[in-house]
């Protein structure tokens, strides 16, 4: 199955700052997917990232928010905009290897205070 | 759309018992169930996964039940050890093109050595 890296693992962020997290496949992949998992809780699907296209977010998540880059079809980048507290979560990356389901980078821990 | 549930939330077995997780999904055209296990500080690993054309399937000391007809499937872990310690989320896909994957809760397993 692909490996995904993921920077970076953890941070703390001043409410008003936003965070970029980086995302590295080490094949390539037509979509990336990008997920929040508040906590304690589950995954929330945050935005669908196609190489060449842009980003397919779902109900509730904007691009000016959390904008996302696709340059090529081994990497992507999230952004986290004018971080508030509610936006302290764990934000992972994955991708789809059917028949493997999905394969999640170890998740970016991030504190906004 | 989908909703998928997922109980309990938190279980608690001593070493060598077994545990089941049961989930429940709406969506009757949902036709992939892969199950995640999320230790801390990593991200989720697909662990076992079943497809709607099978009712059981077993991978050493885990197996996964689907019944369509009641819409639900459950996760067994025999024989537990400590290091099945961690959070468990089942999931429901519905392949259209892509996979489109709704996550449950999660359950919080403790297993006491």
């Amino acid at each position: 199955s692909a490996v995904i890296s993921q920077k970076p693992s953890r941070d703390i962020c001043q409410r008003g700052t936003s965070l970029t997290i980086q995302c590295q496949v080490d094949s390539q992949v037509t979509m990336m997917f990008w997920y929040r998992q508040q906590p304690g809780q589950s995954l929330t699907l945050i935005a669908t990232a196609n190489q060449g296209s842009e980003a397919t977010y779902e109900s509730g998540f904007v691009i000016d928010k959390f904008p996302i880059s696709r340059p090529n079809l081994t990497f992507s980048t999230l952004t986290v905009s004018n971080m508030s507290p509610e936006d302290s979560s764990i934000y992972l990356c994955s991708v789809e290897e059917t028949p493997y389901g999905y394969t999640f980078g170890s998740g970016t821990r991030l504190t906004v205070v | 759309g989908e909703n998928v549930e997922q109980h309990p939330s938190t279980l608690s077995v001593q070493e060598g018992d077994s545990a089941v997780i049961k989930c429940t999904y709406s969506d009757s055209a949902s036709n992939y169930f892969p199950w995640y296990k999320q230790e801390l500080g990593k991200g989720p690993q697909l662990i076992i996964d079943i497809r709607s054309n099978v009712g059981e399937k077993k991978d050493q000391r885990i197996a996964v039940t689907l019944n369509k007809t009641a819409k639900h499937f459950s996760l067994h872990i025999t024989e537990t050890q400590p290091e099945d310690s961690a959070v468990y989320f089942c999931a429901a896909s519905i392949n259209t093109g892509g996979f489109k994957t709704i996550f449950g809760a999660g359950t919080r397993l403790f297993v006491k050595a």
